[in-house]
């Protein structure tokens, strides 16, 4: 069973347009954070969101954390083709403290 | 700026062999942690570290076995390796410091079992 529902599991959009991917869970959670993913690398940090209701921004892209800390969006505004990636969420518990519970990703890809 | 270093980057192995998959990190990081990746499956935890001496099983640890004999390196031993751990392995470390630390990740290793 997985703990994060990541949705949708592939994107395939055109360059400018927006999109949203979703990660959610029925556990609640201390954080959750979202690394991007290129072919041939590790996942890389991207933002940390750790209060219910947080909204962060990073350029074009906006994060948020649910009320609850059960779930959280990643708004991508005017798309491009160097957004393409492997968008992946993932939640510290509060009672196991330094491991993280990955959702299943969310590929994109941005046509120009 | 190393970071996560692993090795090697690519192997291919018969069933029944057995390997090591390296990482080290020099961040001085004190937790360390090692995942699998499979097609479409995200991230699974196979063992973590929360300093040297001491591991403990992740979700997926049956196949491996890990050590931690100092802060910098984290191996992850396959003994009698299966078709079934055909995978992308990732070791990623964390400075432990209160809460919501980011795990920094290396580039993999990509294992196929013949």
């Amino acid at each position: 069973t997985q703990l994060l529902e990541q949705s949708p599991q592939f994107l395939s959009i055109q360059e400018g347009e927006n999109l949203t991917v979703y990660c959610n869970s029925s556990s609640v959670f201390s954080s959750l954070q979202w690394y991007r993913q290129e072919p041939g690398e590790g996942p890389v940090l991207l933002v940390t969101v750790v209060t219910g209701g947080e909204v962060k921004k990073l350029k074009r892209l906006t994060f948020q954390f649910g009320d609850a800390r059960k779930d959280s969006s990643l708004h991508i505004t005017a798309a491009q083709p160097g957004d393409t990636g492997l968008y992946l969420c993932a939640g510290e518990r509060g009672s196991t403290l330094g491991r993280l519970y990955f959702g299943r990703g969310t590929q994109l890809t941005v046509w120009p | 700026n190393a970071g996560v270093t692993q090795t090697p980057k690519f192997r291919i192995l018969k069933i029944g062999q057995s390997m090591t998959l390296q990482c080290t990190q020099d961040m001085n990081h004190n937790y360390m942690y090692w995942y699998r990746q499979d097609p479409g499956m995200g991230l699974k935890l196979i063992y973590y570290s929360v300093g040297a001496g001491i591991t403990d099983k992740g979700e997926v640890p049956n196949g491996y076995n890990v050590s931690r004999s100092t802060t910098e390196d984290f191996p992850l031993r396959l003994e009698l390796a299966a078709p079934s751990q055909t995978s992308v392995y990732f070791c990623a470390s964390s400075y432990m410091v209160g809460r919501n630390q980011p795990q920094h990740f290396g580039d993999g290793t990509r294992l196929s079992i013949l």
